[in-house]
């Protein structure tokens, strides 16, 4: 099956750093990938969709400024969370979707968990 | 907008038990309906999907739901319980972005505990 990998799995950072979170999709090309944000013992909210080669569509609430997504190639999309702040504290997934063959389906990183001290 | 309500946020049943997980949804029109699971410290995995061909779904791992249109209903079933069901469940929606795209609208989550 199509595997999604993520970068790193784990960080802690002080407040006012960035922090980039790498995701990548190992055996397929996505030309779409999602980022999620994840509160403890919450749900999965979508926090914006990456198109390869074009602009991030953000999600209403969501900071452009502050979430910085980059999808540079088929296989990478990253996240950057600039001036980090506590409450940016967090569980961040990303997933690529794969269009193959009449299969349209998201498959899912084992998400990065961002401490933000 | 599509929504998806799941009706309980834990559920706890015994190892060899059924399992039952409420979901109803919101959709102005057919939507497509998927399980989800997530075991800590993995990736969300798909257990089944709903996009209008058969009513009930047969997934991975022994479950199985079922779409009512009527009840707006999409609940999540396993006939018997493993210790290894254990994890955190979440009801989906789909909605339409633009290209084609389809954007996941996620429920709440339901924790499944199993005891022995």
């Amino acid at each position: 099956g199509a595997v999604v990998s993520q970068h790193p799995s784990r960080v802690i950072c002080k407040s006012g750093t960035s922090v980039k979170i790498e995701c990548r999709s190992l055996d397929f090309q996505a030309t779409t990938m999602f980022w999620y944000r994840q509160f403890p013992k919450q749900s999965l909210m979508l926090m914006a969709t990456s198109n390869e080669g074009s602009k991030a569509t953000y999600e209403q609430g969501v900071e452009k400024d502050k979430f910085l997504i980059n999808h540079a190639s088929l296989t990478l999309s990253t996240l950057t969370v600039t001036s980090a702040h506590p409450e940016d504290s967090s569980f961040y997934i990303c997933s690529a979707r794969v269009q193959d063959r009449g299969l349209d389906e998201q498959y899912f990183g084992p998400g990065t968990r961002l401490t933000v001290t | 907008a599509q929504s998806v309500t799941q009706l309980d946020s834990h559920v706890s049943v015994s190892e060899g038990t059924p399992v039952l997980l409420r979901c109803n949804y919101s959709s102005s029109y057919s939507p497509s309906l998927f399980w989800y699971v997530q075991h800590p410290n993995k990736g969300l995995q798909l257990l089944l999907k709903y996009t209008s061909a058969a009513t009930l779904v047969k997934g991975i791992n022994g479950f199985e739901a079922e779409f009512k249109k009527s009840e707006t209903s999409f609940h999540l079933t396993k006939p018997s319980a493993h210790m290894s069901d254990a994890a955190e469940y979440f009801c989906v929606v789909s909605d339409l972005l633009i290209q084609g795209a389809q954007k996941l609208v996620f429920g709440q989550g339901t924790r499944l505990t199993i005891n022995p």
